[in-house]
Order: structure tokens, then C-alpha cells, then sequence
């Protein structure tokens, strides 16, 4: 059975920490792996990554996936209040586009 | 701008009462999708759709329905058939380049 495993579950951080959050994944026929931000409301995208290997980056936000370890981390860096989040990662299974969640790592970071 | 637009943002209904949430995209995009979420349980996949007139059941179809007549549309009914309805629900729509979701629908049945 396909599923996708997120670590921690939750997390409380300071201000200017360092985090990294933890997917693993198991998934039929693999495509790719997409990261998501979500505060209130709709979850936002932020990576997608592929078995090739290149890490992404986007400011203090970057990410990687070990296609042997069936792995991908996501780290934060000087980490900010705005942070605050969950973070959602889902593995892309097959040709119909159909996602399989983790549960999310809910990260808050204190000032 | 395109984007996935949801409405209502909150809606309360009392216990017995079929309810349609709507989902509207203007992104063209052929695959659309319901999610509920639940604290702690992550998203859980309702019904998807990948092209127009077709649709399949995702991992918790039981009490729901949906149509899908136009590419743009994919409208949700909360029937009076599922157990738990309270929850909050997403609508995402898709292309080769990822998900793109509306801001939701917070459904509470008293």
C-alpha cells in the first residue's frame, strides 16, 4: 500500500533555529514528491521534487530527495515567526495525478 | 488572475441536511479533486475527477457525491448519509506542474 510519512509530527522552534522536517515515502509507480505550506487556510506550494536528484531552493527554503532512501528532507534556515506552519508533503503515484498525503509536521516558532 | 475559488468559507447546516459545496477553477486544468481535512489526519482524499462527465471515489466517497459537467466545476454534496461531516474541505486542481488549491470550505453540522 502506498503511504508517505512525515517527521515530527510537531515541532517548536526559537526564532534563527535551523529545522529540517522528514518525508519518506512509498509509493507505486513514483512521478514525484511536492512539498506544501499551509497556515490557515489552502496549502501552498512550495517544491516538487524528482528521482533526479537536484535539490531545490527558494530563500531560506530548500529541499532534497534521495531517490534510494525513498527520502526527502525540507530545511528552514534563521527560521521566523512566519514560518509557523504545517507542512505537508505528498508523493505523486502513476499517470492520474492522484496524491498520497502525509499527516504534516506542525512547526511553530517562537520569537 | 486563475486560481480555485470555494464558497462558501463557512457553512452550517443541522444534522440530516444535504449540503453542495462549490468549486470553481479558471485554470484549465482536467483534474479536479476533494479533500477533507481532519486534525491530526492530514488530507484524505474524497472524489477526483480527471476529465469532464467522469469521476472516481478516493479513500472516503461514503456520504458524498459530486458532478462534474463543466471542466470549470466540480461541486461537492455533503449528504445526510456521512456519519462526520463537520471537517474542513479542499478543493485542489492539477496539471503536470503540481496542485493548485482553493482556501476552502469549513462545514459545521450542529
Amino acid at each position: 500500500e502506498d503511504k508517505v510519512v512525515q517527521s515530527p509530527l510537531s515541532l517548536v522552534v526559537h526564532e534563527g533555529d535551523t529545522v529540517t522536517l522528514n518525508c519518506s515515502y512509498e509509493v507505486t509507480n513514483f512521478r514525484s514528491l511536492l512539498w506544501y505550506k499551509q497556515e490557515k487556510k489552502a496549502p501552498t506550494f512550495l517544491f516538487m521534487l524528482t528521482s533526479s536528484g537536484i535539490e531545490k531552493k527558494s530563500g531560506r527554503l530548500s529541499s532534497i530527495l534521495d531517490k534510494k532512501e525513498l527520502f526527502s528532507i525540507l530545511n528552514i534556515t534563521a527560521t521566523q515567526t512566519g514560518d509557523s506552519a504545517i507542512y505537508l508533503c505528498a508523493g505523486n503515484a502513476g499517470n492520474n495525478r492522484k496524491l498520497i498525503w502525509g499527516l504534516g509536521t506542525s512547526l511553530a516558532v517562537n520569537p | 488572475d486563475g486560481g480555485i475559488t470555494q464558497s462558501p468559507k463557512y457553512l452550517f447546516r443541522k444534522e440530516g441536511q444535504n449540503v453542495t459545496l462549490s468549486c470553481e477553477q479558471n485554470l484549465n486544468h482536467d483534474a479536479m479533486y476533494w479533500y477533507r481535512q481532519d486534525p491530526g489526519q492530514g488530507l484524505r482524499l474524497i472524489y477526483y475527477s480527471q476529465i469532464v462527465n467522469d469521476f472516481q471515489k478516493g479513500d472516503i466517497a461514503e456520504g458524498y457525491s459530486v458532478s462534474r459537467e463543466k471542466k470549470e466545476s466540480f461541486p461537492l454534496t455533503v449528504t445526510s448519509a456521512q456519519k462526520n461531516p463537520t471537517a474542513f474541505y479542499l478543493c485542489a486542481s492539477s496539471s503536470n506542474y503540481g496542485y493548485t488549491f482553493g482556501s476552502g470550505t469549513r462545514l459545521t453540522v450542529v
